[in-house]
């Protein structure tokens, strides 16, 4: 089956900085990777996708990058502020499969 | 329109008691899926429901846990003769349709603990 493997487990940035977290995949054949966005105490929330065949996609201040042949993806956040604060999660799946693979997530915080 | 919808938001029981977790899918969506959120850990997945159908059960951890759906509806997520290791966030999300480009809708989750 598909291990998501993500790094780093906490991460903390100066308000204004950018925010880099790395995942990466074992099954070759995984051609969807979204993002999931939890505040504390509340739902994860899916905040952007990537499907394989685009390498990169942005939505205003958070894009995903996806590298195929090394078989990982990154989520890019610029301008942090206060709001990102959360825990997010990538996760890895074959479009034809039911299962999503999550990794462990990662705690961002947003320093004032 | 309403989301997802899980209950009750928390639950506090003694060890070897069974309990019953609901989840109310959106409405329309047919697969629907159980996760589990164990303290700073990532989303373990339990089980899925296409319709009333669970085609794989191999993520539930033990057989005290069962999960039915009724009605391609609500669904619930039972323990049987819960252990202090059971204790969780369990979460419950729905799609539209099975499988990958469809995104998860998340419940609020229901925080077990067993004492």
């Amino acid at each position: 089956g598909e291990n998501v493997e993500q790094h780093p487990s906490t991460l903390s940035v100066q308000e204004g900085d950018s925010a880099v977290i790395k995942c990466t995949y074992s099954d070759s054949a995984s051609n969807y990777f979204p993002w999931y966005k939890q505040e504390l105490g509340k739902r994860p929330q899916l905040i952007i996708d990537i499907r394989s065949n685009v390498g990169e996609k942005k939505d205003q201040r958070i894009a995903v990058t996806l590298n195929k042949t090394a078989k990982h993806f990154s989520l890019h956040i610029t301008e942090t502020q206060p709001e990102d604060s959360a825990v997010y999660f990538c996760a890895a799946t074959r479009s034809n499969d039911y299962k999503l693979s999550f990794g462990a997530g990662t705690t961002v915080t947003v320093r004032a | 329109g309403a989301g997802v919808s899980q209950s009750p938001s928390n639950k506090v029981t003694e060890k070897g008691k069974d309990v019953e977790l609901r989840c109310d899918p959106i409405s329309g969506h047919t697969a629907l899926y159980w996760y589990r959120q164990s303290l700073g850990q990532g989303l373990e997945f339990l089980i899925y429901f296409q319709g009333n159908s669970a085609p794989d059960k191999s993520g539930l951890p033990s057989d005290r846990f069962s999960a039915e759906r009724t009605g391609g509806s609500v669904s619930t997520l039972t323990i049987q003769r819960t252990q202090q290791e059971d204790s969780a966030v369990y979460l419950c999300a729905s799609s539209l349709a099975l499988a990958g480009y469809n995104e998860q809708f998340f419940g609020p989750g229901t925080r077990l603990t067993v004492l």
